[in-house]
């Protein structure tokens, strides 16, 4: 993996949809990951997507790819205050344990 | 559950001293990690060990080393601490051979070096 890049600050009022961008740069990247950080606490997987597909849906999550602009997004929908965290997106390559993390996005809610 | 422990959650430590920053895990992973986690520059990896007494560098070793004498123990070394090395500092673990890749991650320990 080589650089991954995302905003860092986003500011977003609760109920409204929250969109998280990441843009990566190795197209040989099997999965793509976002990972959540909560105040005081480690990174936790929240949802990932494999690279052969454009869209996964999860609940309130949405992950969108554009494999060839390199660029990866979550949507949350209907923002919470428990939404409230650092978002990380990674990337990694099959049978590779190891993943580059983005810069990390801290998601703000404005109640 | 995988639960990583971290044993401290905050450390104060003076410049030029020895720190030892201590991860254990409880599942049986064959994969530990080091990573330190700053501002704007989000996670880099500073080692990583695939097995008992195993070790790789990650992106950024200089100023650290690495001990893994036990499987559920990773402990990270900072042989003569600097200021540019207070940053928080997370560990975390997989099983070898997985995919999609999901890290377990540790609380962090904040270490702070005057």
């Amino acid at each position: 993996g080589e650089d991954v890049e995302q905003s860092l600050f986003l500011s977003v009022r609760e109920g409204d949809s929250s969109v998280i961008n990441c843009t990566y740069t190795d197209s040989s990247s099997t999965y793509l990951y976002w990972y959540k950080q909560e105040p005081g606490a480690g990174l936790q997987l929240l949802t990932y997507i494999f690279s052969n597909m454009d869209m996964k849906q999860d609940q309130r999550l949405t992950v969108l790819l554009n494999k060839k602009d390199k660029h990866l997004s979550l949507r949350i929908a209907d923002t919470q205050t428990g939404d409230s965290a650092i978002y990380f997106c990674a990337e990694g390559l099959f049978g590779n344990e190891k993943l580059t993390f983005g810069t990390g996005t801290r998601l703000t809610i404005i109640p | 559950d995988v639960k990583v422990t971290q044993s401290s959650r905050y450390l104060v430590k003076r410049t030029g001293e020895k720190v030892f920053l201590e991860c254990v895990q409880d599942m049986d992973h064959e994969n530990m990690f080091w990573y330190r986690q700053d501002p704007g520059l989000g996670l880099r990896l500073i080692y990583f060990s695939y097995d008992v007494k195993m070790k790789e560098k990650g992106d950024i070793p200089e100023g650290y080393s690495v001990s893994r004498e036990k499987k559920e123990r990773f402990s990270l070394i900072l042989e003569s601490a600097s200021t540019n090395q207070t940053s928080m500092y997370l560990c975390a673990t997989i099983r070898g051979g997985t995919d999609p890749v999901e890290q377990f991650f540790g609380p962090g320990t904040r270490l702070t070096v005057l």
